[in-house]
């Protein structure tokens, strides 16, 4: 298997702009999980889903984030309006049977916000 | 609060030697405990997940301890490797559900030759 795979590995945009993360979770995995990891403040969980359900969005920093689940082979992480705050890599993550298991990750998105 | 501390923030070692990073905790109810390893650039990859029966729990070189009662955990590494370089995160999970899970800030940990 190929693992988490994450589109793009990198992004640089304007401030303003609509940004959209990409995630294609492990096959047969049923939770996928959304982070967002920055100096300032580590690793923070966003949203996670279960059979492509939002279960927990809490993380979510603000309206400007949505994210979505259309299918259980891809996930899509918005931003719009972008701002240089949410500059940070995002981590998408995949686990099976439980949100309490192994999480396994992908390699990240790199976001710069000018 | 929940809060997740972990300690050292850096270490240096040589490689060949053994370290321990910790991990205290305020987290309640607990749920899990879980470690994971993070290379520079690279998504953190999981080590171990430790619920509240548990007292060990080892992967490879890595072996992971939890103390519910005083609520702390370590990770002790044996033999290091130049490989061991990375960020250790301890991150604990309360109420079954992983949207309800604190991070801690990470122990950098650097292995030289």
């Amino acid at each position: 298997d190929a693992g988490v795979i994450q589109s793009p590995r990198h992004e640089v945009t304007e401030m303003g702009q609509e940004v959209t993360l990409r995630c294609k979770p492990i096959s047969g995995h049923d939770y996928l999980f959304w982070y967002r990891q920055t100096m300032m403040r580590g690793l923070e969980l966003l949203i996670y889903f279960n059979n492509n359900v939002p279960i927990d969005d809490s993380g979510m920093p603000e309206d400007r984030f949505s994210a979505k689940m259309p299918n259980a082979s891809f996930s899509t992480l918005k931003i719009q309006p972008s701002e240089p705050r949410d500059s940070a890599v995002y981590f998408c993550a995949s686990s099976f049977g439980s949100s309490d298991n192994e999480q396994f990750f992908g390699p990240g998105t790199r976001l710069t916000v000018l | 609060k929940n809060q997740v501390e972990q300690s050292p923030q850096s270490l240096i070692i040589l490689e060949g030697k053994n370290c321990t990073l910790q991990c205290n905790y305020t987290v309640s109810p607990f749920s899990n405990l879980r470690w994971y390893k993070q290379d520079t650039g690279r998504g953190p990859v999981s080590l171990t997940i430790m619920t509240f029966s548990e007292n060990t729990k080892s992967n490879g070189r890595y072996t992971a301890t939890l103390d519910a009662d005083t609520k702390q955990s370590s990770l002790h590494i044996t033999a290091s490797q130049l490989s061991d370089s990375a960020s250790y995160i301890c991150v604990v999970s309360f109420n079954t559900n992983a949207g309800k899970s604190t991070f801690g800030d990470g122990t950098t940990l650097t292995v030289k030759p």
